[in-house]
């Protein structure tokens, strides 16, 4: 089976830019998670949907959102990109609502110059 | 006080040697708790969950410390690819965000 998969790998983007993320969970699992990792600390929580729905959000402004589909993948948007943003931004999925055990993707590494 | 933390490291240990890790968390209301190994430039790992009753699996153990609220990780007979960064996740009861401890550093050498 699949794991979870994400695109593109690598993204250049200039500060004011627009970006989209996407995420394939694991096949069965209905939950996905959003996280943002910057060198030298642990993943932070952005985001996690279950059954297209918002479970949680974490300490990021608005110009971030997300969404997840009908077959259970999902997007992450992030508008107005700063050199801030600049991360590894990974996708976790899990079976059921309660984000437990998490399976993540390799990752989409964004650089904002 | 950060919510949960963990020691960078490196811990640098010869192959073959014990070492043990610890995570400490400040809401007493954490209800799950993981460990994830993450090599580098890759992406995190679930390595296991930990339980109250504390749980092992081969070469390691994890253990829950609910009155001083931390969570351990043993790993015993150190191998060469145990060198990573090992991750603590606290998930606080309702919330369900979970919250990474910035992970500790293991290196194994010959």
């Amino acid at each position: 089976d699949a794991g979870v998969t994400q695109s593109p790998t690598h993204l250049i983007k200039t500060r004011g830019q627009h970006v989209t993320l996407r995420c394939s969970p694991i096949s069965g699992h209905k939950s996905v998670s959003w996280y943002q990792q910057v060198l030298g600390q642990g993943p932070q929580f952005i985001f996690q949907y279950y059954e297209k729905e918002e479970r949680g959000r974490g300490n990021f402004p608005d110009r971030f959102s997300a969404r997840q589909f009908p077959n259970y993948s999902s997007e992450l948007n992030v508008n107005a990109l700063l050199l801030g943003d600049s991360a590894l931004y990974l996708c976790a999925s899990s079976y059921g609502g309660a984000p437990g055990e998490q399976y993540f993707g390799p990752g989409t590494r964004l650089t904002v110059t | 006080r950060k919510e949960v933390e963990q020691d960078p490291g490196p811990f640098n240990v010869p192959e073959g040697a014990t070492v043990a890790f610890n995570c400490t968390y400040s809401n007493s209301a954490s209800q799950s708790f993981f460990w994830y190994r993450q090599d580098c430039r890759k992406e995190p790992k679930l390595l296991m969950s930990v339980y109250s009753s504390g749980n092992e699996d081969g070469r390691f153990t994890a253990q829950l410390n609910r009155a001083s609220q931390y969570i351990s990780l043993l790993i015993r007979d150190s191998k060469l690819s145990d060198s990573a960064t090992y991750l603590c996740v606290v998930i606080s009861g309702g919330s369900y965000i979970p919250t990474f401890g910035r992970g500790t550093s293991l290196i194994v050498h010959p």
